[in-house]
């Protein structure tokens, strides 16, 4: 079965530092790949999602990710973090034949300290 | 346009007794998957729903079912509660499942 890895539990940064947040996958083949936020108190919301074609893929809020298929992963990226990014991220994978059901890594708190 | 639209907010239960949640996706939208999200577990899949048929289940036991309605409103019941099932129960839908806006979920506490 299809599995998620998120490597880090809480990262702490200050304001304009960069930002790398981990995520491998356990199951190779044509795969679709999403990352959502969770702000406190909000609801989850899509970041970004990769489908196919070019590899790095932009979201909102200047975040991208990098599908790297040898690696199984799909790192979160943004070159300079605002404390409004504070929130938690969840890497997550569709499943079982049907984007409507997603495996979800077990998510990243970001504090960002301004 | 409306979000999808989760009822009630918040809900407290003893042992035994079960529960009914309700998720209204946005109009026109089809698609339905429920998630349990817990500080232990994470988020986890429960099922997924698209005009009115069940097209995945997760690993949860027979207490927890669903269905979904003609007009696209979906509810999840879950019997026999256990404290365990304390979470936040999110909903989520979309006009296709590669596109899922999600709900404020519903906060369930089990005494």
């Amino acid at each position: 079965a299809q599995s998620v890895s998120q490597h880090n539990h809480h990262v702490i940064l200050s304001e304009a530092a960069s930002l790398e947040l981990g995520c491998n996958y356990s199951y190779g083949g044509t795969v679709n790949l999403f990352w959502y936020v969770q702000y406190p108190g909000q609801h989850l919301q899509l970041l970004l999602k990769y489908f196919s074609g070019d590899p790095l893929v932009k979201g909102i809020k200047g975040f991208e990710a990098e599908f790297i298929k040898s690696k199984f992963s799909f790192n979160l990226r943004k070159p300079s973090v605002q404390w409004s990014d504070t929130a938690e991220y969840f890497c997550a994978v569709p499943w079982g034949g049907s984007q409507g059901n997603l495996i979800f890594g077990k998510g990243t708190k970001l504090s960002v300290k301004p | 346009k409306a979000g999808v639209t989760q009822t009630p907010r918040y809900l407290i239960k003893t042992r035994g007794q079960q529960v009914t949640l309700s998720c209204s996706p946005i109009s026109g939208h089809r698609s339905v998957s429920w998630y349990q999200q817990t500080p232990g577990q994470g988020l986890q899949f429960l099922f997924e729903y698209f005009s009115e048929t069940q097209r995945n289940k997760g690993n949860f036991p027979g207490r927890f079912s669903g269905r979904q309605f003609s007009n696209s409103r979906s509810e999840m019941n879950v019997s026999t509660l256990e404290l365990g099932d304390s979470a936040l129960y999110l909903c989520a839908g979309g006009p296709s499942a590669d596109t899922q806006y999600f709900g404020p979920g519903t906060r369930l506490t089990v005494l």
